[in-house]
């Protein structure tokens, strides 16, 4: 089955504990990116990816950084987390840029 | 002015009735438009996709794109308490690096 994977799906932490939540899909898909979602403010895109070894930042990359060493995997990383971070995160991949994107489960982040 | 504008309702309907959706955009190079699903706290499901003008039908759903007028559509026919959930519409042109939501219609579908 063609999916996007998301670990954890629940995570509560506390304030500068650094955390990561990986993201795979078995679909080959190039592009990869992640999305945070918030009330009020909807979807915003925090970091992409092309293809292996190439990122870069979305709209709101404050806070968080990625990697891309592996086609299927796309980890989110944030060194030292802050409670404004607390939030739903998808993870979304697509074959290419601006084409249909298939989405994670999510991963609900609270820092406390 | 947002890129994309969707009525976030909320929209309470009776079971079987026919639900409408839409959205408008302002970005004349969107050639993608999709439609997203999304239950509470669950990831968004992709629900349909047009590229570019016209149609799409599938199953209890018709997607519409109207690139003259930049709006889109979704209808729902026979509607369900299943198809109870948040609806999205995204967007983009061929080059973009995300896609451009909007900012979902909370559809309840009365039993």
């Amino acid at each position: 089955e063609a999916q996007v994977t998301q670990n954890p799906r629940y995570l509560i932490t506390v304030t500068g504990k650094k955390l990561t939540v990986t993201c795979s899909q078995n679909m080959n898909h190039e592009y990869m990116s992640w999305y945070r979602q918030d009330p009020g403010l909807g979807l915003r895109q925090i970091y992409y990816s092309m293809n292996v070894e190439v990122t870069d930042k979305g709209d709101v990359p404050e806070g968080y950084k990625v990697s891309r060493k592996e086609k299927r995997n796309f980890p989110l990383i944030l060194e030292s987390p802050s409670p404004n971070q607390t939030s739903l995160y998808f993870c979304a991949s697509s074959s290419s840029r601006g084409t249909v994107a298939f989405f994670g489960q999510g991963t609900r982040l609270t820092v406390v | 002015q947002k890129e994309v504008e969707q009525d976030p309702g909320p929209l309470s309907v009776p079971e079987g009735a026919i639900v409408s959706l839409n959205c408008t955009y302002s970005n004349s190079a969107f050639q993608y438009f999709m439609w997203y699903r999304q239950y509470s706290r669950k990831g968004p499901e992709l629900l349909m996709y047009t590229y570019s003008s016209g149609n799409k039908e599938d199953g209890r759903f018709t997607a519409q794109v109207d690139k003259s007028s930049k709006y889109i559509s979704l209808f729902i026919r026979d509607s369900q308490p299943s198809d109870s959930a948040t609806y999205l519409c995204a967007m983009s042109a061929p080059n973009d690096y995300k896609l451009s939501f909007g900012a979902g219609t909370t559809v309840t579908v009365r039993a």
